[in-house]
């Protein structure tokens, strides 16, 4: 089942803080963010393990909240590179039954 | 040289006509995806493939078939494209020895258009 993303669009001016979440119906294993810009391929962020492990961008930090299976992407002092679409992946286990939300597009205008 | 590729780029057929799309990857990951991404849907995953002989379907495998002809290559059919297969299409990988984590990287796409 597709995790829930919020909010679908957000514009911001450059230096401005956003918050992008994420949430599922089921217990997750892993919350995967990855950005994609216009007409390129997606790129991977971070990844949040249950139990509190993590893996990613040096420049962006997220959370990950396994008793409401909710993630959230905190993007601060947004740069203009900060714009595209975000997506967050779920896993319920080691490689299983990943699934994309459906997006956050991010426009960080100057 | 970029670590996963696809081809082709940009793609246009008719109805009815079988297509094939292949990726390539020189990362070493045992992993291998196949996405299709249509506006305001996200990306979807159709099959995935965790070794040459392991491969399963995902959530939107009806009417594509996959091979896996060696761990770097894993190819997507369609064996009688119709116009609502017009999307982007995205391969992508992962390595188990990166366990816990699971992080995936995308090929550029393909750009596939059914008349």
């Amino acid at each position: 089942q597709q995790p829930v993303q919020s909010p679908q669009a957000v514009i911001l001016r450059e230096g401005e803080d956003a918050v992008i979440n994420c949430s599922s119906s089921k217990a997750l294993y892993s919350v995967h963010w990855y950005r994609q810009k216009h007409g390129e391929a997606p790129v991977f962020l971070m990844i949040l393990l249950k139990g509190g492990e993590q893996k990613g961008h040096e420049k962006i930090s997220a959370s990950f909240n396994e008793k409401k299976q909710q993630s959230s992407l905190y993007l601060t002092a947004s740069q203009l590179s900060y714009s595209g679409t975000y997506f967050c992946g779920t896993e319920i286990a080691y490689g299983q039954n990943f699934v994309f939300g459906p997006g956050t597009r991010l426009s960080v205008l100057p | 040289d970029a670590d996963v590729t696809q081809t082709p780029r940009n793609r246009i057929t008719k109805t009815g006509k079988r297509i094939m799309l292949e990726c390539s990857q020189t990362k070493g990951h045992d992993r291998m995806y196949w996405y299709r991404q249509d506006p305001g849907l996200g990306l979807r995953l159709i099959y995935y493939s965790f070794d040459v002989k392991d491969i399963n379907k995902g959530e939107i495998s009806d009417g594509y078939s996959v091979s896996r002809q060696a761990q770097a290559k894993f190819s997507l059919s369609l064996e009688s494209a119709i116009p609502n297969q017009t999307a982007l299409y995205f391969c992508a990988t992962s390595d188990r020895q990166g366990a816990p984590y699971n992080e995936q990287f995308f090929g550029p796409g393909t750009r596939l258009t059914v008349l």
